[in-house]
This record gives C-alpha cells, structure tokens and sequence, in this order.
C-alpha cells in the first residue's frame, strides 16, 4: 500500500524557519513526481510546490524565493524548507504523489492526479 | 494564472444525484483535459475522485463521474450517499505547469 507519512509542523514566530517532511512506503519518490499543496484555515486548496522524479522544481508565486522543496532518495523522503515565514503561511501542509507518466512513443505526459497524500501538518505562523 | 470558479455550496437529497460545476477564466479548461477532481471530509485529506475529465480511479465508486463542456468542467453525484457530504475541489494542470484548484464546494445530504 502506498502511503505518506508527514512530521514537523508547529507554531514559528514570523520571519522564522521551518522544515516539513513526508516519508513514503510502497512506491519510490525518486520516480514520482511529488508536490505540497496547503490549506489556510476554513480556506481551499492552494498548490505551492513540485519536485519532478528527474529532481528539478516549481513554485507558486506566494512561496517562490523563501520555500524550498528537496529530497533524501536513500530516507524516501521529501521535505519542505520554509523561510521567511509569514503569518499567510499559517496552514494546513500536504504532500502528494503527483502521478504523472511520460509516453515516449506518443510524447504525451497523462497526468493522473495526486493520488496518494499524507496526512497532513499544521503549520502556525503567529507572534 | 487560471482560475477556477466552483459555486460555494450545493445539495441533494439522500438517493437523488449533484452536479458540481467548475469554470475556468479564459479558454485554459476548453482547450485542456488535465482535470482532476478531489473530495475531502472534515478534517482529513483530500482524496482523488477523477483525473482527466473523465477517469475515475481504481476504488472510487461509478456514482462519481466527470465531464468537460467548452470552459467548464463538471462533477456529478448520483444516488447520493450520507458519506458524500464534504468539501469537493476541482484542479487544474496549467500551461505554466502548476497545478491551480478551485475554491471548493460544500456538498450537503440532505
């Protein structure tokens, strides 16, 4: 079965660091996509970041140039540097199996959705 | 940036079926069919319901079923169930390749 197991949330004053990450059992990261989506209290889903199985990354406007996402292949695990946090960034963090397969006889990427999440990570940006 | 347009709240009685509509901005939804659907309960996670328009995959009941028309794509609900009562997002992959949701859907059983 595969499954996301999320640590590291908690409350940081602004301006502060924080570090997410998400271990994953049953498939293998490094031949995923993966990406972190978060959700302000009582607010939707916003997507923030993806690292793509050949290791380069994407942002979203609202966290590019202070949030930094990485990998560890041999932990299986994923993480989310946060800096410069702000108190918009108080959230709930997922991480997400971003299934994407590349077809090389047709070149055409089929994009399955996030299809496998974790639990979730409150973090709380407050002074 | 796309963006996509979800009414705030829908509902249906126990056995009777829900559309929930998601439109985009410009032509981004008519001219692409990365979209996915996702469901989530209070509290927990969200759960993929459909990717590209139409697919459901593997564990997620027929009842859920999804479709395109020009800029608008749309989730139906049949034969609700007490269990379908939670929020329902609806997400876009986009041409700068980032993923863009709606702003969700209250689906209350009545």
């Amino acid at each position: 079965e595969m499954q996301l197991e999320q640590s590291g949330g908690g409350l940081i004053q602004p301006g502060g660091s924080l570090r997410l990450s998400c271990v994953a059992s049953g498939f293998s990261i490094s031949s995923d996509y993966m990406s972190w989506v978060r959700q302000a209290p009582g607010r939707g889903l916003e997507w923030i970041a993806v690292m793509y199985s050949g290791g380069s990354t994407l942002y979203a406007d609202s966290v590019k140039g202070r949030f930094t996402i990485s990998r560890d292949n041999s932990k299986r695990a994923l993480y989310l540097q946060m800096d410069s946090l702000r108190a918009e960034d108080t959230a709930v963090y997922y991480c997400a199996r971003d299934h994407r397969e590349y077809n090389y006889k047709t070149d055409y990427y089929s994009y399955y959705g996030m299809d496998v999440w974790g639990q979730g990570t409150t973090v709380i940006v407050s002074s | 940036q796309s963006a996509l347009t979800q009414p705030p709240s829908v509902s249906g009685s126990l056995g009777q079926s829900v559309t929930i509509s998601c439109t985009g901005t410009s032509s981004d939804l008519a001219n692409n069919n990365r979209v996915s659907w996702y469901q989530q309960s209070p509290g927990t996670a969200p759960k993929l319901l459909i990717y590209e328009v139409t697919n459901r995959p593997s564990g997620v009941p027929d009842r859920f079923s999804g479709s395109k028309s020009a800029n608008s794509a749309s989730l139906t609900i049949s034969g609700l169930q007490a269990e379908d009562d939670a929020d329902y997002y609806c997400s876009l992959f986009t041409s700068a390749n980032t993923w863009v949701f709606g702003g969700g859907t209250k689906l209350t059983v009545l």
